[in-house]
């Protein structure tokens, strides 16, 4: 069964750092590209970027409010996606979800909620 | 980056009756094209990839038409469970976008 599990949420003031987690299970994680979406109540579901397979080449594409900011990278020894958010502004505040596409499946985690206040 | 807009904004339909929810998208985007449900504090599940055809699990009365810029989300008879917020998402190109969801509510 694949499950995602996301981790590191909380609250952050503006200009300042966070780094979320998503721990994959249940599907060989060295193989697929992997997602981080957002979803706020303003401005709904949002991609914030993607990162390919080491066979791919590895790197990442960002959506372009985060572009600069925000950095994803994976370890694939533990099956484990990150998100570097720096420089947070409140815009950022959103419920955070990793996202798999496998053999036209589609799974999601459950989100971790990160909020961006002084 | 590819505008998708969705109609209407809210649809009220009655238990029973067919909803046909509208994505349109700014330029081309042929047939990569998802459609998703949500509801309330759940993840959203994805209903109908490659504009029409059914991800796994999902119900016949779910599907999906259209390719380029039109594309439409049909359900055939409203069961209970189907009110919720639904969103398409296309993926032609970076950045993928979403549109801004249609709320379909009891009527």
């Amino acid at each position: 069964e694949v499950q995602l599990v996301e981790s590191g949420g909380g609250l952050v003031q503006p200009g300042g750092s966070l780094r979320l987690s998503c721990a994959a299970s249940g599907f060989t994680f060295s193989d697929v590209w992997m997602d981080w979406v957002r979803q706020t109540p303003g401005k709904g579901l949002e991609w914030v970027g993607r990162i390919r397979t080491q066979t791919d080449g590895g790197t990442a594409d960002y959506a372009a409010p985060v572009k600069g900011r925000f950095v994803i990278s994976r370890d694939d020894s533990k099956n484990t996606l990150f998100l570097v958010m720096n420089s947070l502004k409140t815009e950022d505040t959103a419920l955070y979800y990793c996202r798999v596409w496998i053999n036209n499946s589609d799974y999601w985690g459950q989100g971790t909620l990160v909020t961006v206040s002084s | 980056e590819v505008v998708m807009t969705q109609s209407p904004a809210t649809l009220s339909v009655s238990p029973g009756e067919r909803a046909t929810l509208s994505c349109r998208a700014s330029q081309s985007v042929s047939n990569n094209l998802l459609w998703y449900q949500q509801k309330p504090g759940q993840s959203p599940r994805c209903l109908i990839f490659g504009a029409s055809t059914r991800a796994t699990g999902i119900p016949a009365r779910f599907s999906g038409s259209g390719s380029g810029t039109e594309f439409t989300l049909t359900i055939s008879s409203l069961q209970s469970e189907d009110f919720a917020v639904y969103y398409c998402l296309e993926h032609s190109g970076w950045p993928y976008t979403f549109g801004q969801g249609t709320k379909l509510e009891i009527k």
